[in-house]
C-alpha cells in the first residue's frame, strides 16, 4: 500500500468504550499528525509528532491519548469520550517539520468517522 | 499569529464556467500559503503551494491561484469548472514559528451544476 492508511474507516462507540484509532504512512516520512474535523468547524490540530517525539498537543482533554511507536505508525486511543467528540478523524504525514524546499506538504490519510453514542 | 479568511462557504457554478475561490491571509513574515481540496469520503490533499518566486502558481486538475502581496490574497481560480471538481476546498498558510505546520481555513464548498 502508498500513501497515507487509517483504520477503521468508520467507528461506533458508547461512552464508556475504550477503542483505537490506527494511521500508518508507507512514505518514509518522519513526522505524523492528528486532526479532527467537525462539521462547521475548522481543522483542529490535535498532536503532532516528529521522529516519534511528541511535539505539540493542543489542549486536547486527555481522553484522547496518541502513540507513535515508530515513524510509520501512528495511534490514537479513546476512553470516556463525549457525543460532542463526534468528528472525522484526520491522520496526516509529512517529510518532517523543518523542510524548507518542500515547505511541509502534508498527505492526509481518508480519515475515521468516529460516532460516539 | 498567521491565519487564512476564506470567503464564502459555499459557491454554486455551473459547469464550464469559471470558479472563483477567495483566499485572505494574515501574516507577519512572507508567507507560505497552500490550497487543499477534499473529496466526498476522502482526506484533504495538496493542490498547489505558494513559497517563493513566481507569484501566480499552477496546480493540479487546471487551478491555479495567485499570490498578491498588496491585497493579502491568494485567490484559487479555474477557467472552467467540471463535475468532478465538486468537493471542499481548504486555504493554508504556514505557521509563525520555526515549523512549517499550516493552519487552514474553514473550507468552501464548491457546489457544480449540470
Amino acid at each position: 500500500e502508498t500513501g497515507v492508511t487509517q483504520t477503521p474507516r468508520h467507528l461506533v462507540m458508547g461512552m464508556t468504550n475504550k477503542k483505537s484509532l490506527k494511521c500508518e504512512q508507507h512514505l518514509g516520512h518522519n513526522a505524523m499528525y492528528w486532526y479532527k474535523q467537525s462539521a462547521k468547524k475548522p481543522l483542529e490540530l490535535m498532536f503532532v509528532y516528529n521522529f516519534k517525539e511528541q511535539t505539540e498537543n493542543n489542549s486536547v482533554p486527555s481522553r484522547f491519548s496518541p502513540e507513535c511507536p515508530n515513524s510509520s505508525h501512528l495511534f490514537l486511543h479513546l476512553h470516556t469520550l463525549q457525543p460532542e467528540d463526534s468528528a472525522l478523524y484526520l491522520c496526516a504525514s509529512s517529510q518532517d517539520l523543518m523542510r524548507i524546499s518542500g515547505a511541509n506538504v502534508l498527505t492526509f490519510g481518508a480519515g475515521s468517522r468516529l460516532t460516539v453514542l | 499569529a498567521q491565519s487564512v479568511t476564506q470567503l464564502g462557504s459555499h459557491v454554486s457554478v455551473s459547469e464550464g464556467a469559471l470558479v472563483l475561490l477567495r483566499c485572505n491571509y494574515s501574516s507577519s513574515v512572507p508567507p507560505y500559503l497552500f490550497w487543499y481540496v477534499q473529496y466526498p469520503n476522502q482526506g484533504l490533499q495538496l493542490l498547489l503551494k505558494y513559497t517563493t518566486g513566481a507569484t501566480l502558481v499552477n496546480g493540479i486538475n487546471g487551478f491555479e491561484a495567485e499570490f498578491k502581496k498588496s491585497e493579502t490574497s491568494f485567490h484559487l481560480t479555474k477557467p472552467s469548472a467540471h463535475m468532478s471538481d465538486a468537493a471542499e476546498y481548504f486555504c493554508a498558510v504556514k505557521r509563525s514559528g520555526g515549523s512549517y505546520i499550516p493552519t487552514f481555513g474553514r473550507g468552501t464548498s464548491l457546489i457544480v451544476h449540470p
